[in-house]
């Protein structure tokens, strides 16, 4: 059975950098078949999805959050992380990693619990 | 970017009953993108249908997915309390994949 965890920090301050890291168990990261993905839920609202990383580093991210998202592999830990720099309060939100099919038909079929991440001073 | 507008925005049923939520792109979806995602309070989503008609492992039979081009439904033939919670569609298009914005499914 495939299972998937973040973590990292329950609180970033305003313009800096978030950083969460996925560790990944019962599957391995370095597999073909899939993208290794982020996803965000701000409290109460829908999902939002940020970006993924195939296991050769290939990245593809939202365009509206492409100038401050980093996600990188690494596949001797069987794990993948997330950086968003220049933080605000509009990026407080539950982060969720998710396994992603790479091939169709297309679709997030394991995720993590989540993590909230507040962004508050 | 293809925009899903699901419908009704909370839907109120009593257990036993049956439930069809709508997802309405704004342009044609390929099938094979478009999936439905079960999420509790608390919880992290489910995958419940992909490419449109397809049930995941483990999802029992009385939910089925139907549709295609611009709209797409999900419909639970007889409700169970366990059914009662928060529904997303989403789909992929042009490198980039959205979510619909819910439908909460609430107890009558």
């Amino acid at each position: 059975q495939v299972q998937l965890q973040e973590s990292g920090p329950g609180l970033v301050k305003p313009s800096e950098t978030l950083s969460l890291t996925c560790t990944v168990s019962g599957g391995a990261v370095s597999s073909g078949l899939y993208y290794w993905s982020w996803i965000r839920q701000p409290p109460g609202k829908g999902l939002d999805w940020i970006g993924y990383i195939y296991y050769n580093g290939n990245t593809n991210y939202n365009p509206s959050l492409k100038s401050r998202v980093t996600i990188s592999v690494d596949t001797s830990k069987n794990q993948f992380s997330l950086k968003l720099s220049s933080v605000t309060a509009a990026d407080t939100a539950v982060y969720y990693c998710a396994r992603l099919r790479a091939a169709r038909p297309l679709y997030f079929d394991y995720w993590g619990q989540g993590t909230l991440v507040p962004v508050s001073s | 970017e293809i925009v899903l507008t699901q419908s009704p925005g909370t839907l109120s049923l009593s257990p036993g009953e049956r439930a069809t939520l709508s997802c309405r792109a704004s342009q044609s979806v390929s099938s094979s993108y478009l999936a439905w995602y079960q999420q509790k309070p608390g919880q992290a989503p489910r995958l419940l249908i992909y490419g449109a008609s397809n049930r995941a492992t483990g999802i029992p039979d009385r939910f089925s997915g139907s549709g295609s081009g611009t709209d797409f439904t999900l419909t639970i033939s007889r409700l169970e309390p366990e059914d009662f919670a928060v529904y997303y569609c989403q789909q992929y298009d042009s490198s980039l994949y959205t979510f619909g914005q819910g439908t909460k499914l609430e107890i009558k």
